[in-house]
């Protein structure tokens, strides 16, 4: 079974501040990344996504993750973040083939001070 | 269009009593997914169908988890005996396909209470 690894699990800094947000997965074969985001009083809501191709995706709101495969690392970042980034982020996990259960990490709590 | 519904939002069971936690996914998705999420972790698998069909129930955490979804549509997660280690998230996603590279859509989750 797949596992993933979130540290830091609070995170506070300024606006205009760069945020990155490690993530790291464990499982033998290929899998499909995300990183979620909740914000305040809201559900669960998809950032981004890695399926195949291009290590560096962009999803919305101006967050980026990198794919580094031979780390097993899933990384989210912004280079500057606004008050309305504070949210809770997973970064999630599945495999490439067969089941697609998703595989969460414990999240990071990030608040950005204005 | 109308998202992932899930009710109720909160409910408090006394120790021993059953509930009920009702999903109603996007229409026209095949798959539905149920997720436990304790306080200050991330969401964990319990079940998921793929139209009526429960096709992997491995994250259940004991026999008195019982999902179904008996129309392929909507779906039921019905605790017994409430414990207080059941007190949780329970979040419902659908998504359009099975493979893992359709995006899963979450509700709003029940916030489930045993006192």
């Amino acid at each position: 079974a797949q596992s993933v690894s979130q540290h830091n699990h609070h995170v506070i800094l300024s606006e205009a501040a760069s945020l990155e947000l490690g993530c790291n997965y464990s499982y033998g074969g290929t899998v499909n990344l995300f990183w979620y985001v909740q914000y305040p009083g809201q559900h669960l809501q998809l950032l981004l996504k890695y399926f195949s191709g291009d290590p560096l995706v962009k999803g919305i709101k101006g967050f980026e993750a990198e794919f580094i495969k031979s780390k097993f690392s899933f990384n989210l970042r912004k280079p500057s973040v606004q008050w309305s980034d504070t949210a809770e982020y997973f970064c999630a996990v599945n495999p490439s083939y067969g089941n697609n259960r998703l595989a969460f990490g414990k999240g990071n709590q990030v608040v950005v001070i204005p | 269009g109308a998202g992932v519904s899930q009710s109720p939002r909160y409910k408090v069971a006394k120790r021993g009593q059953d509930v009920a936690l009702r999903c109603d996914p996007i229409s026209g998705h095949v798959s539905l997914f149920w997720y436990q999420q304790a306080l200050g972790q991330g969401p964990e698998f319990l079940t998921y169908f793929q139209n009526e069909a429960q096709l992997d129930k491995s994250g259940l955490p004991s026999d008195r988890f019982f999902a179904e979804r008996p129309e392929g549509s909507v779906s039921t997660l019905k605790i017994q005996r409430t414990q207080q280690e059941d007190s949780a998230v329970y979040l419902c996603a659908s998504s359009l396909e099975g493979q893992g590279t359709y995006e899963q859509y979450f509700g709003p989750g029940t916030r489930l209470t045993v006192t």
